[in-house]
């Protein structure tokens, strides 16, 4: 099965810094048919459904701020958040489609505080 | 606007089957991916399991003996079963849709607590 690690677990960052979260797959993500990463990126809030912020790797979805990026490519992936707003607490969590059988696998989060 | 609301009993006895209905809003069910993931309290997420219409449905393997993920295009929700239940399976349940290799839109989540 493939296990998704990232890393830190946790970390700590200024208002107005840089934020950046890692994600390393134990096998090559694989891609989409229009040569995609299946990578996706999600926010989590207390009490709250995960948020979808990036897909296909790069791809923002509609509605999130252009101060969260995803890049990344193979097994190593990178979440980052500029200039840290008080609202970007929470936990994040990287995600991929993939494998042998097909599933989804999710990292074990990473919780960012101020 | 699609919209996901996840019913079902709070609490189930150990051994039992865990009965989890998604109602699906703004879009058919008949189209589309949606999935079950459950979260542990305190703890990160666990994909359960998939349907898709005119698609094999996919499970984790590790639960694959245990679940049944169905639908009905006349009420447009999907349900997930999981028979023979432990207190192992305590967690808030999510549907979601599944959409270019993520989800995209959740429902707000159900605790599910096995006990006798």
């Amino acid at each position: 099965d493939i296990v998704m690690t990232q890393s830190p677990d946790s970390l700590a960052v200024s208002l107005g810094e840089r934020a950046t979260i890692n994600c390393k797959s134990s096998q090559i993500v694989s891609k989409s048919s229009n040569n995609k990463y299946c990578l996706a990126w999600y926010q989590q809030k207390p009490g709250q459904p995960p948020k979808l912020l990036i897909y296909w790797a790069t791809t923002r979805e509609s509605g999130v701020p252009d101060r969260f990026s995803g890049s990344g490519s193979g097994t190593d992936f990178t979440l980052t958040i500029t200039s840290l707003q008080a609202e970007d607490v929470a936990v994040y969590y990287c995600q991929q489609f993939d494998g042998s059988p097909p599933m989804y696998t999710f990292g074990q989060g990473t919780r960012l505080e101020i | 606007q699609v919209q996901l609301q996840e019913s079902g009993p709070g609490l189930v006895k150990p051994s039992e089957t865990l009965s989890l209905t998604c109602a699906v809003s703004g879009v058919s069910v008949s189209r589309d991916y949606w999935s079950w993931i459950r979260q542990p309290a305190g703890k990160g997420l666990e994909w359960v399991g998939r349907f898709s219409p005119g698609e094999s449905l996919l499970y984790n393997p590790s639960l694959k003996s245990r679940v049944t993920v169905s639908i009905d295009t006349s009420k447009n929700q999907f349900s997930l079963e999981l028979n023979s239940v432990t207190a192992a399976d305590t967690a808030v349940y999510y549907c979601a849709r599944s959409i270019n290799s993520g989800f995209d839109i959740w429902g707000q989540g159900t605790m599910v607590i096995v006990s006798s």
